[in-house]
């Protein structure tokens, strides 16, 4: 079955440290993969996404996720966090011939100064 | 509008009562989902419309759920006889419609915070 673990609920970091949050995934097949941003009282904004090729993606905001297969991890990234950054974060896989992205639980992230 | 919009914002209801969701998508999308963002929970998929093909309904939770798409565009989720387990965003998205999830991103509108007394 298809599955998305975020296994971090929330997560405080200072602003301008790094930022590392951790996906792990389940799925039949080779998944697509998916970083989404949720800020208070808005939709949820598509960070980046990976299928196949370099296993570093880039995304918008500075942000980037590397895929590992061994570890079926997809761990998002961003060397220096800003305030702005506060919000919480999606991960989501899908695969071929599917109707629907599957989320994890979200990791909810709060900057400090 | 540019994006995703949905109405009511905020709904608050009564157990028993029934309540309708509306989404607008982004103009010319063809695709169209609904989720349910639970307290604690994931985004749970709903439903999906893809043009005139028959809808995916597989995420309906129970009977007691329902949606439309009338004309291709605007789309309306319908609860009966609302439970409080059903408090929850219900976030609508949409998409061009193409063959592959990869390619076709999703644009998710703010969403409907559901409460049920």
């Amino acid at each position: 079955a298809q599955s998305v673990t975020q296994p971090d609920i929330h997560i405080t970091v200072s602003e301008g440290a790094s930022l590392e949050l951790r996906c792990n995934y389940s799925y039949g097949a080779t998944p697509y993969l998916f970083w989404y941003v949720q800020s208070p009282g808005q939709g949820l904004q598509l960070l980046l996404k990976y299928f196949s090729g370099d296993t570093l993606v880039q995304g918008i905001k500075g942000f980037e996720a590397e895929f590992k297969r061994s570890q079926s991890s997809f761990n998002l990234r961003k060397p220096s966090v800003h305030w702005s950054d506060a919000a919480e974060y999606f991960c989501a896989a899908t695969g071929t011939g599917a109707n629907n992205l599957f989320f994890g639980t979200g990791t909810r992230l709060t900057v400090i100064p | 509008g540019a994006g995703v919009s949905q109405s009511p914002s905020n709904k608050v209801t009564e157990k028993g009562k029934d309540v309708e969701l509306r989404c607008d998508p982004i103009s010319g999308h063809t695709a169209l989902y609904w989720y349910r963002q639970s307290l604690g929970q994931g985004l749970e998929f709903l439903i999906y419309f893809q043009g005139n093909s028959a809808p995916d309904k597989s995420g309906l939770p129970s009977d007691r759920f329902s949606a439309e798409r009338t004309g291709g565009s605007v789309s309306t989720l319908t609860i009966q006889r609302t439970q409080q387990e059903d408090s929850a965003v219900y976030l609508c998205a949409s998409s061009r419609g193409r063959d592959s999830l990869f390619t076709d991103t999703q644009y998710f509108g703010p969403g409907t915070r559901l409460t049920v007394l």
